[in-house]
Formats: structure tokens, C-alpha cells, sequence
């Protein structure tokens, strides 16, 4: 089965501590995308990547990081300078320029 | 408009009645229109990716125009079924392709 898929489903961080949120993708797609949602908003793009070994900040980069070795995969990690990190996180993947195929999420809570 | 604004928040439907709902977004330096539905406890899911003005999908009971000369787009629900309840999502994409999501509009269908 082709799709995306997202690890914890749930998470809880400790205040100061760093978390990384797992996504991978066997869709074959070049750009794969990570966003926030907080209620009574729209999803915010917190990063994107194009291609592999390359990424870009969207509106919200501050606080995380992001990775992409591997085409299948783009792993985001909440620092501790993230002030506000709890929310729910989605990532998708798509051909550059179509419709995005999206994870099932990650709901990360801050202690 | 600088953001992407979706109309009415939510929405109370009967189960047989049809109904449509409203994403509004900058006409300025447009690319496509993206619509997804986000059933709870699942993926968002994409229905339609327009670029034309006067562009129309229907997929099943499910339709969407576009106008992007005014920066507007209407989805339509032909004889809502309880399966339709879910959230609706817009997205705008710029040349540069980065979509600006709404907010959403939830749609609840009684019975």
C-alpha cells in the first residue's frame, strides 16, 4: 500500500526538551511538506522540502528543525526555543505543484 | 484579501438537503485553488486542484467553481449524506507555489 505515515501519534515533551516528530512517505514524491495546526486556524507551513538535501523555512520555521538524507523520509524536531510547541502536527508529500497526500498526524503536548 | 478566508465556519445541514460553502482568496499572483476534506480521525483528503477562471469539478455529489478574476470559489453538496460531515479545507497557491490555507468550514449533516 502506497501512502504516509506518521510516528507518535501521540507525544509528550517536557519543557527544555528537544522531541523529533517521524514522517515517511513511499509515494515516490519529490516534495514533502510539515505543518501546524492550532485550533480555529488554518494549517501553517512550518517547512518544505522540493528535494532531497534540500529544504526551505515556511511561515512558522522558528523553533524547528528539519532533515531530508533520504527521499522516503523528513523528520521535524520541536527545540526547546520553540515557545508555543503544542499543537498538531501534519505532514504531506506531493509531485511539486499537485494536490498533497497528508500523514494521519502527531499531537504533541507540552508538560 | 491577503489570506485565504473560508465562509460560514460551520454548518448544520439535513441529511438530503444541499448545500454550499465559500473560500475567498488573493486574485493577485494566482496559481491553483485546492480543495480537501478532513473526515475526524483521518487524513485530509484531496477533491478538486483548480487553475482556471470558471474552472468546474464535480466529483460525485461533490462540485466547485472558480472564479479568479473576483478571487472566489464555492463548493457545492448535492443531497448531503451523514458520510459528508467533515471539514472542508481551501488553499491557495501563489506562482511560487505556497499554499495559504482557510481555516475551514465544518460541515455537520443531521439525520
Amino acid at each position: 500500500d502506497g501512502g504516509i505515515t506518521q510516528s507518535p501519534k501521540y507525544l509528550f515533551r517536557k519543557e527544555g526538551q528537544n522531541v523529533t516528530l517521524s514522517c515517511e512517505q513511499n509515494l515516490n514524491h519529490d516534495a514533502m511538506y510539515w505543518y501546524r495546526q492550532d485550533p480555529g486556524q488554518g494549517l501553517r507551513l512550518i517547512y518544505y522540502s522540493q528535494i532531497v538535501n534540500d529544504f526551505q523555512k515556511g511561515d512558522i520555521a522558528e523553533g524547528y528543525s528539519v532533515s531530508r538524507e533520504k527521499k522516503e523520509s523528513f523528520p521535524l524536531t520541536v527545540t526547546s526555543a520553540q515557545k508555543n510547541p503544542t499543537a498538531f502536527y501534519l505532514c504531506a508529500s506531493s509531485i511539486w505543484g499537485r494536490e498533497q497526500f497528508f500523514g494521519p498526524g502527531t499531537r504533541l503536548t507540552v508538560l | 484579501i491577503l489570506n485565504v478566508e473560508q465562509s460560514p465556519q460551520s454548518l448544520h445541514v439535513q441529511e438530503g438537503d444541499s448545500t454550499n460553502f465559500t473560500c475567498s482568496f488573493p486574485s493577485s499572483n494566482f496559481y491553483a485553488l485546492h480543495w480537501y476534506r478532513w473526515e475526524t480521525a483521518k487524513s485530509p483528503e484531496a477533491l478538486f486542484v483548480m487553475t482556471l477562471n470558471g474552472d468546474e469539478k464535480k466529483k460525485g455529489r461533490i462540485s466547485a467553481t472558480l472564479n479568479t478574476k473576483e478571487g472566489y470559489s464555492y463548493l457545492y453538496i448535492k443531497g448531503s449524506q451523514p458520510e459528508d460531515s467533515a471539514t472542508y479545507l481551501c488553499a491557495s497557491a501563489d506562482s511560487n507555489y505556497q499554499l495559504i490555507w482557510g481555516a475551514g468550514t465544518k460541515l455537520i449533516i443531521k439525520p
